[in-house]
């Protein structure tokens, strides 16, 4: 199956630092990937969907300034959290699509970001 | 109302018990996603079905579009399938929906 990947897996950053996370479809192209967060034992919410060469597309309430994405080449788009605040402390994760007759998604295995 | 809701939100099993999760959506949907997230965070995408029903190893999907509800049954449940499974709508307007999971426990 196709495999999608996240770096870095964990990070700990500091209050008012900014951090990436990158996620790679490693053996597809994909045009339109999607970046979600979850909070402890809640599903999962989806933040924006990155197309590539294009402005992601934010979900109402997502503040697009401080959730900087970039889906610069069709097997990369990362995601930045600027200006790094404790609440921001979370799992995040990435999807790609890949295209064919029925657009098939793949996740990656997320990333956990704690902001102290 | 949530979009796509699941049932039960908690379920355990004993070993070897045949295991059914259901899911019921309430928008017109070009596929339905069940995904299996293991403690830890990672998530597996299971199943990506729009009819009828799919099958690999032990687990199986179903979905009824006329009804709007699909499940995913495990069958011979063992612990390694302690996991949440998460049900996913993608609409026919390309939005997604998520149930909130439903947290399995299966004990040896």
């Amino acid at each position: 199956g196709a495999v999608v990947s996240q770096h870095p897996s964990w990070v700990i950053c500091k209050s008012g630092t900014s951090v990436k996370i990158e996620c790679r479809s490693l053996d597809f192209q994909a045009t339109t990937m999607f970046w979600y967060r979850q909070f402890p034992k809640q599903s999962l919410m989806l933040m924006a969907t990155s197309n590539e060469g294009s402005k992601a597309t934010y979900e109402q309430g997502v503040e697009k300034d401080k959730f900087l994405i970039n889906h610069a080449s069709l097997t990369l788009s990362t995601l930045t959290v600027t200006s790094a605040h404790p609440e921001d402390s979370s799992f995040y994760i990435c999807s790609a699509l890949k295209p064919g007759q029925l657009d098939e998604q793949y996740f990656g295995p997320g990333t956990r970001l704690t902001v102290t | 109302k949530n979009e796509v809701e699941q049932s039960p939100q908690n379920l355990t099993a004993q070993e070897g018990e045949f295991i059914t999760i259901n899911c019921s959506y309430s928008v017109g949907i070009s596929a339905l996603h069940w995904l299996q997230q293991h403690p830890g965070g990672g998530i597996v995408s299971l199943f990506m079905l729009s009819s009828g029903k799919k099958k690999h190893g032990r687990l199986i999907a179903t979905i009824n579009i006329q009804e709007k509800h699909s499940s995913l049954h495990i069958t011979a449940s063992h612990p390694r399938d302690s996991a949440v499974y998460i049900c996913a709508a993608t609409s026919t307007g390309n939005q997604f929906y998520f149930g909130t999971g439903t947290s399995l426990t299966v004990i040896p």
